[in-house]
């Protein structure tokens, strides 16, 4: 079975702290995709990453960046110098390498972050 | 601007009514969804259609029914509404019924039933 962890429900930081956000995945497949989306305020859901399984290579973007490591089953999400437009839930997602029928992606129960001014 | 248009924004429903929520993409993707939001359970997969013509069901299918006569239109009814439903959905769309794709969202629809 495949389940996604995001054992942090909420977070609060101050403007500038370094925040990171955990994601614990469980699969079976040796080869899968991971993602995280943000949903602002404003509530739709917005890309920011996706990851192959098969690459591990770590990704920074801006203030942001991913460290993938499967050895640990984890797909954390870091914040750099983070800013009040940071706050919003953030969902990390699994999905199959292949498709079929019935694989769809699997979403975490999301870490809602706060970041006061 | 292309995308998924969702429709209502929000709705208050009397239990007991029926409800249909659009979803229109004008990307031409294959693939559609619909998911529902809720506190501490993040987002689940209500059902899905790989392809024009074909549905499936999905984690928490129970009280809802899609259609997809075309590739843009996939809507969602409920047909006799319950408090249990009160959630904020979500229309999917991605390129092929592949996650190596992720997945384009709607804005969502507010849904509270009373």
């Amino acid at each position: 079975a495949q389940k996604v962890t995001q054992a942090q429900t909420e977070i609060s930081v101050v403007e500038k702290e370094d925040v990171t956000l955990d994601c614990v995945y469980e699969t079976r497949d040796t080869t899968y995709y991971l993602f995280w989306y943000k949903q602002p305020p404003s509530g739709e859901l917005v890309f920011l990453i996706r990851r192959n399984s098969f690459d591990e290579q770590n990704e920074i973007s801006g203030r942001y960046s991913w460290n993938f490591q499967k050895s640990t089953s984890s797909f954390n999400f870091t914040i750099t110098a983070s800013q009040v437009v940071d706050s919003a839930v953030y969902f990390c997602a699994l999905g199959r390498y292949y498709g079929g029928a019935t694989n769809k992606l699997i979403f975490g129960t999301g870490t809602l972050l706060a970041v006061q001014p | 601007i292309a995308g998924i248009t969702q429709a209502p924004t929000s709705q208050i429903l009397a239990a007991g009514r029926r409800m249909t929520l659009r979803c229109t993409q004008d990307m031409r993707h294959n693939a559609m969804y619909w998911y529902r939001q809720d506190l501490g359970l993040g987002l689940r997969l209500i059902h899905y259609s790989n392809t024009a013509g074909t549905t499936g069901k999905g984690e928490v299918p129970d009280g809802y029914s899609v259609s997809r006569a075309n590739t843009d239109d996939f809507p969602l009814t409920l047909a006799s509404a319950v408090p249990s439903q009160t959630s904020v959905y979500f229309c999917a769309s991605s390129v092929e019924d592949d996650t190596r794709y992720g997945y384009t969202f709607g804005s969502g629809t507010r849904l509270t039933v009373v």
